[in-house]
């Protein structure tokens, strides 16, 4: 069965860091282009950056850029978002997704909340 | 501001059938085949059903279909279910900026 699986959420004080993990199985994650999407409580979805399958190639939306930083591990199936300089504007679900080779985000994770608080 | 533009609220009757709209620009909706829909219950993550415009990956029920004209997707749902009530959201590729965008969404109501 095609898994994602985000952790690391929690609460952080603005300007702090968090990192996200998200564990991938059930398929061959190194041929899979991935993606972080955020969606903040009651409000829509938000792409926030992308990774191709060797993660030679990333992007980021351009509220994040500069503070956030996308890697993934194909030997572990793992993929991170680290963030930092936090604000309560990067307050959300933040879900891991895997991208179709053209368009489309067919695996989702289950979100991991992310509050940025004082 | 979401790039792409979504009526906020569709609704109709069990077995009608309802569009929603996903106004782009030729950056984005226009530049290309790369539009997908998603479905998202409350409390849940978002499901994928419909991708590069009009394909439906499989499990999707065949009520879903989509299809796209200039700037401007559209999601098609036929013989509309009380469980098809949920959110719903449009996404592009986009060659300016951000590598993929979404609309703000529409909240449709079976009545």
């Amino acid at each position: 069965e095609v898994q994602l699986v985000e952790s690391g959420g929690g609460v952080v004080q603005p300007g702090g860091s968090l990192r996200l993990s998200c564990a991938a199985s059930g398929f061959t994650f190194s041929n899979y282009e991935m993606n972080w999407v955020r969606q903040a409580p009651g409000r829509g979805l938000e792409w926030v950056s992308y990774i191709s399958g060797s993660g030679n190639n990333i992007d980021y939306v351009d509220s994040v850029k500069g503070r956030f930083t996308t890697t993934r591990d194909n030997a572990r199936n793992s993929l991170s978002l680290q963030m930092n300089s936090l604000t309560a504007e990067d307050t959300a679900f933040y879900y891991c997704a895997r991208e179709l080779p053209t368009s489309g985000f067919d695996c989702w994770g289950h979100g991991t909340l992310v509050t940025v608080s004082s | 501001q979401s790039a792409l533009t979504q009526p906020a609220s569709v609704s109709g009757f069990p077995g009608q059938s309802i569009t929603i709209s996903c106004s782009g620009t030729f950056s984005d909706i226009g530049a290309s085949n790369l539009v997908s829909w998603y479905q998202q219950h409350p409390g849940k993550s978002p499901k994928l059903l419909i991708y590069d415009v009009g394909y439906r990956p499989s499990g999707v029920s065949t009520r879903f279909s989509g299809s796209k004209s200039g700037n401007t997707a559209s999601l098609t749902i036929s013989g509309l279910q009380a469980e098809d009530e949920a959110d719903y959201y449009c996404s592009s590729h986009t060659n300016i900026g951000v590598h993929w965008v979404f609309g703000g969404g529409t909240k449709l109501t079976v009545l």
